[in-house]
């Protein structure tokens, strides 16, 4: 069974600040992982994907992946109220297309 | 990124009744998804379908639960049959973004609730 694992939440941050979003993995052979966001009621959107170990950075976004560690973590500088919303974590099973997604973090950022 | 057009958006159905739902590509992918999200929970994947072959269910889907078709590379419908109100759930389909571009995009969703 390939799982993904993240904290519920919900993960309450100030406006201004930093969010730091973690997500775990079983499958080591795991290539590809997407950090996506869901708005209540909404599909889910993706904001960025990895492929590599470190660092990838877009906008105020910054994915970090460590495949040794099997985790992958999304942080949010400058955190807005809109960005408000569950943000889902999800890895792609080694050897085929399919993702397996996490269960999500609530992220609430108080204005 | 290709587009995704989703529908219906929203249904509610009868118990024991069918809904077919359509997911229409703005560009040819070779494989669709579709996922099931109840409520308050994450996205399970139901099945992967190919164009020209059956679609590919996974554990705990079965076909004759959520017929799949996929009759070219812009379209697939994903069936819910016989419904009961444990399948009252967001119906998703998703395509794979492209090796120039990544990722996976979602259509809109179809919120069932079944009555």
């Amino acid at each position: 069974q390939k799982e993904v694992e993240q904290n519920s939440g919900p993960l309450s941050v100030p406006e201004g600040a930093i969010a730091s979003l973690n997500c775990t993995y079983s499958d080591r052979g795991s290539q590809s992982f997407f950090w996506y966001r869901q708005y209540s009621g909404k599909s889910p959107e993706l904001i960025m994907f990895i492929y590599s170990n470190g660092d990838k950075e877009d906008g105020r976004f910054t994915a970090q992946l460590n495949k040794a560690s099997q985790y992958v973590s999304l942080l949010i500088r400058d955190s807005q109220p809109s960005d408000s919303a569950t943000y889902l974590c999800a890895v792609s099973i080694t050897g085929g297309n399919k993702l397996v997604f996490g269960a999500g973090t609530i992220l609430r950022v108080k204005s | 990124s290709a587009v995704i057009s989703q529908k219906p958006s929203r249904d509610i159905c009868q118990r024991g009744t069918s809904l077919t739902i359509q997911c229409q590509v703005d560009s040819q992918v070779t494989m669709m998804f579709w996922y099931r999200q109840q409520p308050g929970q994450s996205l399970t994947l139901i099945a992967t379908a190919n164009q020209g072959s059956e679609a590919t269910y996974e554990s705990g889907f079965v076909i004759d639960k959520f017929p799949i078709s996929r009759p070219n590379l812009t379209f697939s419908t994903l069936t819910v049959s016989n419904m009961s109100p444990e399948d009252s759930s967001i119906y998703l389909c998703s395509v794979e973004g492209g090796l120039t571009w990544g990722g996976y995009t979602f259509g809109s969703g179809t919120r069932l609730t079944v009555v």
